[in-house]
């Protein structure tokens, strides 16, 4: 049971460029989630899905897209990266019920030049 | 929307000091509390929660009580290590749903 997966662990693009974080999950859970955590600031929401084919925008969905085609994965995409998305990037998933333990990936370091 | 407020780090303490970090929050309803803990290059992992008004969660020897009256969940320990040096969080969900609001983060450094 690997939980939650992310990939990369580091990541430098080039302001314009595009890249897709990934994410995978094998616990069955219907909602995932999206997290950039930037110093002073906690976690922001940039997008989540509550099931496979639904998807929705968070606090800070600008400049990202996401899709949801199955349960387990869940890739977040920068379509023209900015320095303004240098951040850590954090997937997670649970239930949906709001009782319920979130469990999150290692994170994803991205720096934009 | 919901909000939370948590006090600003870091916060250096000494082993075997007593660790208090103040979590306040504005929401509708009651909902579950939760403190997040992240460990240095490590995501975010889950130290306690509590589901209704009066509980108490406990873990780690960390503990923390839901008190409705003051809005309040604040993480209390005992006596730290320096195991402990970490992020904490505390989060809170919406009324429907699972989408977390965070606190900014506190920063805990326990020197030996």
């Amino acid at each position: 049971n690997a939980g939650v997966t992310q990939t990369p662990k580091f990541q430098v693009l080039k302001t314009g460029q595009s890249m897709t974080l990934q994410c995978a999950q094998d616990m069955n859970h219907e909602y995932m989630s999206w997290y950039r955590q930037d110093p002073g600031m906690g976690l922001r929401l940039i997008h989540y899905s509550v099931g496979a084919g639904i998807t929705d925008q968070g606090e800070v969905p600008n400049g990202y897209n996401v899709s949801r085609s199955t349960t387990e994965d869940f890739p977040l995409r920068l379509l023209s990266a900015a320095p303004s998305q240098t951040s850590v990037y954090f997937c997670a998933s649970s239930t949906p019920k709001g009782t319920d333990t979130q469990y999150f990936g290692p994170g994803t370091r991205l720096t934009v030049l | 929307g919901n909000s939370v407020t948590q006090m600003e780090g870091p916060v250096t303490l000494s082993e075997e000091a007593f660790l208090t970090i103040n979590c306040t929050y504005t929401a509708t309803g009651y909902p579950s509390l939760f403190w997040y803990v992240q460990y240095p290059g490590e995501g975010l992992q889950l130290l306690l929660k509590a589901t209704k008004a009066d509980d108490k969660g406990s873990n780690k020897g960390f503990e923390a009580t839901y008190r409705k009256e003051t809005t309040s969940f604040h993480l209390e320990k005992g006596s730290v290590q320096v195991s402990d040096s970490a992020v904490y969080f505390c989060a809170l969900p919406e009324a429907a749903g699972n989408k977390l609001t965070f606190g900014g983060g506190t920063r805990v450094l326990v020197k030996p």
